[in-house]
């Protein structure tokens, strides 16, 4: 049971290049989510998913896109990297998608992003 | 104004201290609290939550909450060269909702020295 994995661990990305991070995991959970995290700003949610084929913006989804096409795997994009979005990002999975610690919402190891 | 605050740190406590951490919040309506714990270089854990006023103890963890001040406290009883992480409040406001919005503070470091 790896619970949830991140691909890749570390990136150096160009500006203007584009790439996908990769979530997966092995809980059977519904609910899966993106979240990013910078010195001083704390976690900040992205995208998320409440199932199979449907996601759903955060509080900061601009010049990032998911998709969920299998349960067990989250995608996000970023088609045209920007200094900007140079961030931990992590990765996040639930059973209901009650954010309270009812249910935990389990974190992967995050995919540290550099874009110069 | 932020939703969540919390003083960043770094605090910088000996083995065996009592630890206090902090958040405090913007807004009535959240009602769940909760405490992360994050280690280096890994993803954030959960380690208490509670419902509205009152303490929660766990162990040599208590969490409180003053929803008159709206004020949340962690506190690490007996603290460990283990306890050594940044420490993340997060504030939940409606609980029924399908995903029910998290907020995040932005944490604080704490290291325990032996």
């Amino acid at each position: 049971n790896a619970g949830v994995t991140q691909t890749p661990k570390f990136r150096v990305l160009k500006t203007g290049q584009s790439m996908t991070l990769l979530c997966a995991q092995d809980m059977n959970h519904e609910y899966m989510y993106w979240y990013r995290q910078d010195p001083g700003m704390g976690l900040r949610l992205i995208h998320y998913s409440v199932g199979e084929g449907t996601t759903a913006k955060g509080e900061v989804p601009d010049g990032y896109n998911v998709s969920r096409l299998k349960k067990q795997n989250f995608l996000l994009g970023l088609e045209s990297a920007a200094p900007s979005q140079t961030s931990v990002y992590f990765c996040a999975s639930s059973y209901f998608g009650l954010a309270d610690g009812s249910d935990t919402q389990y974190f992967g190891p995050g995919t540290r992003l550099t874009v110069l | 104004q932020k939703e969540v605050e919390q003083d960043p740190g770094p605090l910088s406590v000996p083995e065996g201290a009592i630890v206090s951490l902090n958040c405090t919040y913007s807004n009535s309506a959240f009602q769940y609290f909760m405490w992360y714990r994050q280690y280096s270089r890994k993803g954030p854990e959960l380690l208490m939550y509670t419902y509205s006023s009152g303490n929660k103890e766990d162990g040599r963890f208590t969490a409180q909450v003053d929803k008159s001040s709206k004020y949340i406290s962690l506190f690490i009883r007996d603290s460990q060269p283990s306890d050594s992480a940044t420490y993340l409040c997060a504030v939940l406001a409606d609980r029924g909702s399908t995903l029910g919005r998290l907020y995040f503070g932005r944490g604080t470091q704490l290291t325990v020295w032996p």
